[in-house]
């Protein structure tokens, strides 16, 4: 089955400091791969996405490029702010057949950033 | 814009109490999705619909039931509640298939439920 892996947080940064979080993936088709940020006391919001292998998906300065050979889509950013504080996950897409699609999300990573 | 709005946002139980989970979108959606969030294992899907009469069982179906009798509302029953249910409540929904190319889902703020 279908299964995503992220790296375990929680991860704590200074303000300015660059940022990745990784995700790895497992996926019998060809799936798309989404990252989903949760700010406190509130759902999840989509932040990126990327559909086929060599596309990166960006948004608000986080960025994650689909890499089919490393089964990765790692997220990054360059310099993050204290307002980025929030539980990030990867997500994964794939077709089950008759149109049904099947979302299956990672543990979530949780990043602090301070001041 | 209200968005996807869940009642409540909190709610304690004892063992084999019942209760429903209320969720309401105005965005016209088709699909609608109720998940749990735990420590450590990310959203993991209960039950979903594809449109207003229609049900369907996601990961973990079981000690839930769900009813989608209008458009616009999927409710999230609990018939006997156990200590394992215990956990954050995210109902979604989005116009297309969630996972689906050009489409994202849209969530609501969360019920936290404690089961004791």
């Amino acid at each position: 089955g279908n299964s995503v892996t992220q790296m375990e947080g929680p991860v704590t940064l200074s303000e300015e400091a660059f940022l990745t979080i990784n995700c790895t993936y497992t996926a019998t088709g060809y799936p798309s791969l989404f990252w989903y940020v949760q700010y406190p006391g509130e759902g999840l919001q989509l932040l990126l996405k990327a559909t086929k292998a060599d596309d990166k998906g960006s948004n608000k300065g986080f960025e994650a490029t689909y890499r089919k050979e490393t089964t990765s889509f790692h997220l990054e950013k360059g310099s993050v702010q204290v307002s980025d504080s929030a539980v990030y996950f990867c997500a994964l897409s794939d077709l089950r057949g008759a149109g049904s699609y099947q979302l299956t999300f990672g543990k979530g990573t949780k990043l602090s950033v301070i001041p | 814009n209200a968005g996807v709005t869940q009642t409540p946002k909190f709610r304690v139980l004892k063992t084999g109490q019942s209760m429903t989970l209320l969720c309401a979108q105005d965005m016209n959606h088709e699909y609608m999705y109720w998940y749990r969030q735990d420590p450590g294992m990310g959203l993991r899907l209960i039950h979903y619909s594809v449109g207003e009469g229609t049900t369907a069982k996601g990961e973990v179906p079981d000690g839930y039931n769900v009813s989608r009798l209008k458009k616009q509302n999927f409710l999230l029953g609990l018939e006997s509640a156990a200590p394992s249910q215990t956990s954050v409540y995210f109902c979604a929904s989005s116009y297309e298939m969630g996972g689906s190319t050009n489409e994202k889902l849209f969530f609501g703020s969360g019920t936290q439920l404690s089961v004791l």
